[in-house]
């Protein structure tokens, strides 16, 4: 149980293009996703939380309008790189919180990985 | 501050040898604990977790973690490294129960395995 499909795992895009990648919660719903992106040797650097139903919350120093985030269902949250440039090349991964079932009702939040998808801007 | 740290950012160990990874972490409650695991170019696997009960945890791929809450560590071993384990590891803390459920990482432990 517990998987998260991203998609897709590698694109390639000419500046100014614009990117789509998919996150879903193959078995269970998530509210609550995660975007997040990694650059080389380093730690995941939390980009945006995507609520279903509402909008995104950013972190700070993210620009909202180049990276557009859409949770339109209990299942799928999209993260769209627009007018992609080279310095937007990165590792990027996204996450969906699940209950942690071990603990039932009341218990804290656990965070399922995708595979990560790699962008390459040209 | 919150704040998780992994002293090793690069740890080497034979096959066969046992492991052992450091995670500190400042944190004003008893958070979650987290330990995941990622292979080059891929997402990050859930290898085992902490919130409450016995401060010894088993996880998947024969891993381990102990909670100390007097040192604020979680740290992870595994009795006897494979070759497959090499990879990179990441400590996590994240809010207990249903508080926003944002994960603070540590830097990664790169873990190098060799024959």
């Amino acid at each position: 149980g517990a998987v998260v499909s991203q998609h897709p795992s590698w694109v390639i895009c000419k500046s100014g293009t614009s990117v789509k990648i998919e996150c879903r919660s193959l078995d269970f719903q998530a509210t609550t996703m995660f975007w997040y992106r990694q650059f080389p040797k380093q730690s995941l650097m939390l980009m945006a939380t995507s609520n279903e139903g509402s909008k995104a919350t950013y972190e700070q120093g993210v620009e909202k309008d180049k990276f557009l985030i859409n949770h339109a269902s209990l299942t799928l949250s999209t993260l769209t790189v627009t007018s992609a440039h080279p310095e937007d090349s990165s590792f990027y991964i996204c996450s969906a919180r699940d209950f942690d079932r071990a603990q039932g009702e009341g218990g804290g939040n656990i965070q399922y990985f995708g595979a990560g998808t790699r962008l390459s801007v040209l | 501050a919150q704040s998780v740290t992994q002293p090793d950012i690069h740890i080497t160990v034979s096959e066969g040898a046992s492991l052992e990874l450091r995670c500190n972490y400042s944190y004003g409650a008893t958070p979650y604990l987290f330990w995941y695991v990622q292979s080059p170019g891929q997402g990050l696997q859930l290898l085992l977790k902490y919130f409450s009960g016995d401060t010894l945890v088993q996880g998947i791929k024969g891993f381990e973690a102990e909670f100390k809450r007097s040192q604020s560590s979680f740290n992870l071993r595994k009795p006897s490294v494979h070759w497959s384990d090499a990879a990179e590891y990441f400590c996590a803390v994240g809010p207990p129960y249903n508080q926003g459920g944002k994960l603070i990482f540590g830097q990664g432990t790169e873990l190098s395995v060799k024959p």
